[in-house]
């Protein structure tokens, strides 16, 4: 069984532009979280898809936003980006449904570097 | 609001020691607990998770943990280190129809031969 995949891996900006990455999730999973990791303020969870509809959302500015499609993949978008941008990106797929202790599946994640 | 917090930001253990990592949470509500492992350059594996009945959980690779309702603890241990131990290790917390994972600050273990 494929695991969840993320693309690109790496990706380098610069500053005011704006990036797409995108997340397929583990086959018969809908549900879809994505969060950031970065040395200073570690793994924060920046939002959660269900059925194309966003359940969730962590404490990020407007510029961060993100999609699910009917087959269940994921894009997150980030505009006017900016240095602090730059960090591990990890999406994770789940069975998901009504409750949240199914365990979470993550990728390897996008790296990306703002310049 | 739960929150994790996970004492020690570095472990240093011998081959063949015991691995212990600490992990408290907070949560109003009932917590699900879990245990990541993050290689570099690669994204999180469960190790394991509590969500409900026995509070003695058995994971991968030898690892597990107990969740103490009454110290609101869900440390994590491992008899014996092996050198593919080394790693990053994160406690998360979720509770129901939260859909998000709270993470500690992780816990980089480090095996010497």
């Amino acid at each position: 069984k494929a695991g969840v995949t993320q693309t690109p891996r790496y990706l380098i900006k610069t500053r005011g532009q704006q990036v797409t990455l995108s997340c397929s999730p583990i086959s018969g999973h809908r549900s879809v979280s994505w969060y950031q990791q970065t040395p200073g303020q570690g793994l924060q969870f920046l939002f959660e898809y269900f059925s194309e509809t966003q359940r969730n959302k962590g404490n990020f500015p407007g510029r961060f936003s993100g999609r699910q499609f009917s087959n269940s993949r994921s894009e997150m978008n980030v505009s006017t980006l900016e240095l602090g941008d730059s960090a591990l990106y990890l999406c994770a797929s789940s069975l998901g449904g009504g409750d949240s202790n199914q365990p979470q599946h993550f990728g390897d994640g996008t790296r990306l570097s703002i310049l | 609001a739960q929150s994790v917090t996970q004492l020690g930001s570095h472990v240093s253990v011998s081959e063949g020691a015991l691995v212990l990592l600490r992990c408290n949470y907070s949560s109003s509500v009932p917590p699900y607990l879990f245990w990541y492992v993050q290689y570099p350059n690669q994204g999180l594996q469960l190790l394991l998770k509590y969500t409900t009945g026995a509070t003695l959980v058995k994971g991968i690779n030898g690892f597990e943990a107990e969740f103490k309702k009454s110290e609101t603890s869900f440390h994590l241990t491992k008899p014996s280190a092996h050198m593919s131990d080394a790693a990053e290790y994160f406690c998360a917390v979720s509770s129901s129809n939260d859909y998000k994972l709270s993470f500690g600050a992780g816990t980089t273990v480090t095996v010497r031969a």
